[in-house]
């Protein structure tokens, strides 16, 4: 099946300092790939749609400001988050469509695990 | 209101029991149901669906779809501890590439 990689798998931060996730496909091109946060004990939440070439869409309460994601390639998208705090602490996890038997899946990667002190 | 539903939310059975994974769920235009299983990392595919009355198998998985009364269960036999994780639900919709998560059900194999 299609890869897709993280890095890094974990970060711990200060309050207030910004965090740069990169989220790659190693083996297919990815025009769409969609990052996710997930909190302990809950399910993945859709936060936005990482567009190649154009700007990302938000889900509504995600603050674009705060979450900036930048698709510079075809394989490669990442998610900054900016002046993080404690609660920014989360699971982010991102995922790229691959196209098998003519059907859409979804591939996620390993995730990357943000403490924010 | 939700979209995708599983039940139970969570389950403890003993090694070797047999068990059955719900999932219903309520969009506009289905396109496709896929099941995940989460460790403690991120999820990874184990299936996904499209048409009704077909199930899909890997080893002691198995999953079925029914598009009449919108949803889907995923069957493991003769279960093991490695079989304990979050079993998440996803939906797609046509038109759209994101997926839409159900809460998951959280499955833990006891030896």
């Amino acid at each position: 099946g299609a890869v897709v990689s993280q890095h890094p798998s974990w970060v711990i931060c200060k309050s207030g300092t910004s965090v740069k996730i990169e989220c790659r496909s190693l083996d297919f091109q990815a025009t769409t790939m969609f990052w996710y946060r997930q909190f302990p004990k809950q399910s993945l939440m859709l936060m936005a749609t990482s567009n190649e070439g154009s700007k990302a869409t938000y889900e509504q309460g995600v603050e674009k400001d705060k979450f900036l994601i930048n698709h510079a390639s075809l394989t490669l998208s990442t998610l900054t988050v900016t002046s993080a705090h404690p609660e920014d602490s989360s699971f982010y996890i991102c995922s790229a469509p691959f196209r098998t038997s003519g059907t859409d899946t979804q591939y996620f990667g390993p995730g990357t695990r943000l403490t924010v002190l | 209101e939700d979209k995708v539903v599983q039940s139970p939310l969570s389950l403890v059975v003993h090694e070797g029991d047999t068990v059955t994974l719900n999932c219903s769920y309520e969009v506009t235009n289905f396109r496709s149901l896929l099941w995940y299983k989460q460790e403690k990392k991120a999820p990874t595919f184990l299936f996904m669906l499209t048409s009704s009355g077909i199930e899909k198998k890997s080893g002691r998985l198995s999953s079925i779809l029914d598009k009449k009364e919108l949803f889907s269960i995923l069957n493991i036999t003769a279960t093991q501890t490695g079989d304990s994780a979050v079993y998440l639900c996803a939906v797609g919709e046509s038109g759209y590439s994101t997926l839409t998560f159900g809460k998951g059900t959280m499955l833990l194999v006891s030896p």
